[in-house]
């Protein structure tokens, strides 16, 4: 079964802070994601990466930035946290293929105060 | 842009069928999947379209209609446990997903 480990369940983070959320996969998934979730608004992308080193912008990169140095590991900052980017977290990954599935993480709450 | 409708609430009893909806809007496309997700708990998949028709898995189906842009998740014999919410997401072509709002389905005894 495919594991993707996000490192905390739970975070408080104050304004200002620089804030690291960490994923790591198990199954040497080429492809990984960030998403945030709120209510009513579902799964937004933040940030996508096909591989070590690269990265793709979602569709809301504002305020974070992302870092991938290996291949099973997929890290969020959020450079100068900010009261609205208090949400859930979860980060996938996916093999090749446009049919493959993604397997989340149990996701990270954020609160930033 | 891109955008995916679903209805934000289905509410049904224990054994009964239910039917959640999908349509979609978006650049590119190449298949819709539905996602399941507990309150609390990470989405987990449920089932794929890249064609046309019905694709079952047990107690649960899913149908698309490219020409009409829309699929559904057919759940039959509903259980207590298949209270949760429901996510559509379309594969674009980007390697990321797109994904609606949800549907929140509440089974009642």
């Amino acid at each position: 079964d495919v594991k993707v480990t996000q490192s905390s369940r739970y975070l408080v983070k104050r304004t200002g802070e620089k804030v690291f959320l960490e994923c790591v996969q198990d199954m040497d998934h080429e492809n990984m994601f960030w998403y945030r979730q709120d209510p009513g608004l579902g799964l937004r992308l933040i940030y996508f990466s096909y591989d070590v080193k690269m990265k793709e912008k979602g569709d809301i990169p504002e305020g974070y930035s992302v870092s991938r140095e290996k291949k099973e590991r997929f890290s969020l900052i959020l450079e100068s946290a900010s009261t609205n980017q208090t949400s859930m977290y979860l980060c996938a990954s996916t093999g090749q293929g446009s049919n493959q599935p993604q397997h989340f993480g149990d996701g990270t709450r954020l609160s930033i105060l | 842009g891109q955008s995916l409708e679903q209805p934000s609430e289905v509410t049904a009893v224990e054994g009964a069928i239910v039917q959640i909806n999908c349509t979609y809007q978006t650049s590119g496309f190449y298949g819709l999947s539905w996602y399941q997700q507990h309150d609390g708990g990470a989405p987990t998949f449920l089932s794929y379209n890249a064609l046309d028709g019905l694709e079952e898995t047990g107690r649960f189906s899913s149908f698309l209609s490219r020409s009409d842009s829309y699929g559904y998740l057919l759940l039959q014999e509903l259980q207590m446990k298949d209270s949760a919410s429901y996510f559509c997401a379309v594969n674009t072509g980007r390697r990321a997903l797109t994904f609606g709002s949800g549907t929140r389905l509440q089974v009642q005894p």
